[in-house]
């Protein structure tokens, strides 16, 4: 059983790019979240998604950020405009409901974002 | 908002046991779960825990919580050097989890 899969793992995008980041939670899982951990920095919550849905955007930023969980395919994460200040590494975790009612969040390698 | 805090440098000979602690705010918490990350990796979850629970205990893994202080501890037993690493502690908030800061290990010969 694979694990959560993010690509690219490094990404480097000039000021004003758009970036993309995607993620493909484990077989099963239905629930999609993405963190960003800024440098010698714990991770922070940004959206978490179900398929097709927007469940909780609290933690995204009002401009720029955008995320998706389409029917098909990955969970994509997108960036507009990248500015400096959007250099971190934006990890993703699926999970799925447990029998203890639980869920545990698995993440992924994270995709490293440097914008020069 | 919630917070979540631990100390950030925690250094011990290869052999002994590390405690890792962590305080936090939200006392609706209903688990409570420590992570693993190692250099350039992603978060390994190591193990949670139960908020009606006081003790959870997982191989060389001893979680303590003590609901009263909101206190977390996580020990590992016969440190290794294999155990060097940040260690996140973290908390539900609803559907989303609270990271600590981390606390770096480094563990010694």
């Amino acid at each position: 059983n694979a694990g959560v899969m993010q690509n690219p793992r490094h990404l480097v995008r000039r000021r004003g790019q758009e970036a993309r980041l995607r993620c493909s939670p484990m077989k099963g899982h239905s629930h999609v979240y993405w963190y960003r951990q800024l440098p010698e920095e714990g991770l922070k919550f940004m959206v978490y998604l179900q398929k097709e849905n927007i469940i909780d955007e609290s933690g995204m930023p009002k401009e720029r950020f955008s995320a998706e969980f389409p029917k098909e395919g990955p969970s994509i994460l997108r960036i507009q405009q990248v500015v400096r200040g959007d250099s971190a590494a934006y990890f993703c975790a699926s999970s799925s409901w447990t029998g203890e009612d639980s869920y545990e969040q698995y993440f992924g390698p994270g995709t490293r974002l440097t914008v020069t | 908002g919630e917070d979540v805090e631990q100390s950030l440098f925690l250094s011990v000979r290869e052999g002994d046991s590390s405690v890792i602690n962590c305080t936090y705010t939200d006392s609706s918490s209903t688990y409570l779960y420590w992570y693993k990350q190692e250099p350039g990796a992603g978060l390994q979850l190591l193990t949670y825990i139960f908020s009606n629970m006081d003790m959870k205990q997982d191989q060389r893994l001893t979680v303590l919580l003590n609901k009263k202080d909101k206190h977390l501890s996580l020990r590992i037993a016969d440190t290794q050097t294999g155990d060097s690493a940040i260690y996140f502690c973290a908390v539900d908030n609803t559907d989303k989890l609270i990271f600590g800061t981390g606390t770096r290990l480094q563990v010694f010969p």
